[in-house]
């Protein structure tokens, strides 16, 4: 049973525009979210996350939004760059982020100039 | 700052050895540590908590036995796979993480292949 789905394998954006990667939850626990952003054979790189008390936090040209209601999340990243072009993971934790993360399968980004 | 890293990057291996990996912070101190487990188009896989000076706490699925974790220290931790089998191969990629308020930071991953 997957806790965390990101139902969008690939997303292809032009450069410039804004890209949406979008996540849902399952788990009510669930109290702090992150995005990573990650290349094959390498860890994952931690890029923005929020809190449950917040509905949006925004970081340079990345903005994470947070629908509790709908147990929603997504990532804009805007304008959308050729370096963005990566594999992006949501994920969730509970415990205010000290425990361990329940990713997504991941949305593969393609940035095309 | 907040480097973790990881040795080795690459470990290929008879079946029936034992590989150990460390997780290191070189940078901050972690009281806690999490190996994670990702298969080849599957997303990463919590396998088990590390927090130093205490025994693991290891996800359902997860032998704690094949998969020994030790935490020494606040800057490290281990995760050795006993007696690897083909099955064990996969990507192993372990984060720590500083404390309250502050986000996991993952290494840069072990590739173990078992032949």
């Amino acid at each position: 049973d997957q806790q965390v789905k990101q139902n969008s394998p690939s997303l292809s954006v032009q450069e410039g525009r804004i890209s949406i990667l979008n996540c849902d939850y399952t788990n009510s626990m669930f109290d702090y979210f992150l995005w990573y952003k990650k290349y094959p054979a390498e860890g994952p790189t931690f890029l923005i996350s929020i809190s449950s008390i917040k509905d949006k936090n925004e970081d340079g040209r990345f903005t994470v939004f947070l629908n509790k209601s709908a147990k929603h999340l997504s990532l804009h990243i805007v304008p959308s760059q050729p370096g963005d072009s990566a594999v992006y993971f949501c994920a969730a934790t509970s415990g205010g982020g000290a425990d361990g993360l329940t990713f997504g399968k991941g949305t593969h980004l393609i940035i095309q100039p | 700052g907040a480097v973790v890293s990881q040795h080795p990057s690459w470990v290929i291996c008879k079946s029936g050895t034992s590989v150990k990996i460390e997780c290191r912070s070189l940078d901050f101190q972690a009281t806690t540590m999490f190996w994670y487990r990702q298969f080849p188009k599957q997303s990463l896989m919590l396998m088990a908590t590390s927090n130093e000076g205490s025994k693991a706490t290891y996800e359902q699925g997860v032998e704690k036995d094949k998969f020994l974790i030790n935490h020494a220290s606040l800057t490290l931790s281990t995760l050795t796979v006993t007696s690897a089998h083909p099955e064990d191969s996969s990507f192993y990629i372990c984060s720590a993480f500083p404390g309250i308020g502050q986000t996991q930071y993952f290494g840069p991953g072990t590739r173990l292949l078992v032949l």
